[in-house]
């Protein structure tokens, strides 16, 4: 029973691409997150939102936009796809009240930039 | 600062053995705590959270401890097995008067590795 779905799990694009990563979830969760994964650097924000049409910057928002026109659905796009964005692509959402901050993860995209 | 980290980065332990893997954290104000897992290639899955007015919970195998005293956090997995191999994750949630948005701190991760 997949709740979070990331479109991709693995994906190769050229430098200067612009690349679209999707997410889907099922739960009628509020939050929606982006985090990038690297070795040794841990799970690191890139973006999230609360709402629909909203989104607030995490820790590293440079090279990246996003996009949340309906509730279930948030998409992270990489403008000019760099070398340095090659990484692993988490998506994430939570409930908002309730105490209850849990967040669920998608499998991830495994994004290589060439 | 305000971050989450782990003592050890790696642990190998046999089959059958109980595995402890510890975080701490520094911001008092953290009031919800998770541990997840993530095999290779996969997303972290919830293992089991804990709230700051508590200072055990058990799962089935796993217990979490919170020792807010010294700000730690542990995971206690009982008969460790095969299948219990991978980065496990601490994270907390700092409460921001209710203007956090219930986002979540995580630390680098532990690898575990379970040998038969």
């Amino acid at each position: 029973d997949v709740k979070v779905t990331q479109s991709s799990r693995y994906l190769v694009k050229r430098t200067g691409e612009k690349v679209f990563l999707e997410c889907v979830q099922d739960m009628d969760h509020e939050n929606m997150f982006w985090y990038r994964q690297d070795p040794g650097l841990g799970l690191r924000l890139i973006y999230f939102s609360y709402d629909v049409k909203m989104k607030e910057k995490g820790d590293i928002p440079e090279g990246y936009s996003v996009s949340r026109e309906k509730k279930e659905r948030f998409s992270l796009i990489l403008e000019s796809a760099s070398t340095n964005q090659t990484s692993m692509y988490l998506c994430a959402s939570s409930l908002v009240g309730g105490g209850n901050y849990g967040y669920t993860f998608g499998s991830g995209t495994r994004l290589t930039v060439v | 600062g305000e971050s989450v980290g782990l003592h050890l980065p790696t642990l190998s332990v046999q089959e059958g053995d109980n595995s402890i893997i510890n975080c701490a954290y520094s911001n008092s104000a953290s009031d919800y705590f998770i541990w997840y897992k993530q095999e290779s290639g996969k997303g972290p899955q919830f293992i089991i959270d804990i709230r700051s007015n508590m200072d055990k919970r058990q799962g089935q195998r796993v217990t979490v401890l919170l020792n807010k005293t010294v700000k730690h956090l542990s995971l206690q997995i009982a008969a460790t097995q095969p299948g219990d191999s991978a980065v496990y994750f601490c994270a907390e949630n700092i409460d921001a008067g209710g203007t956090s948005y219930g986002k979540l701190t995580f630390g680098q991760g532990t690898i575990l590795t379970v040998h038969p």
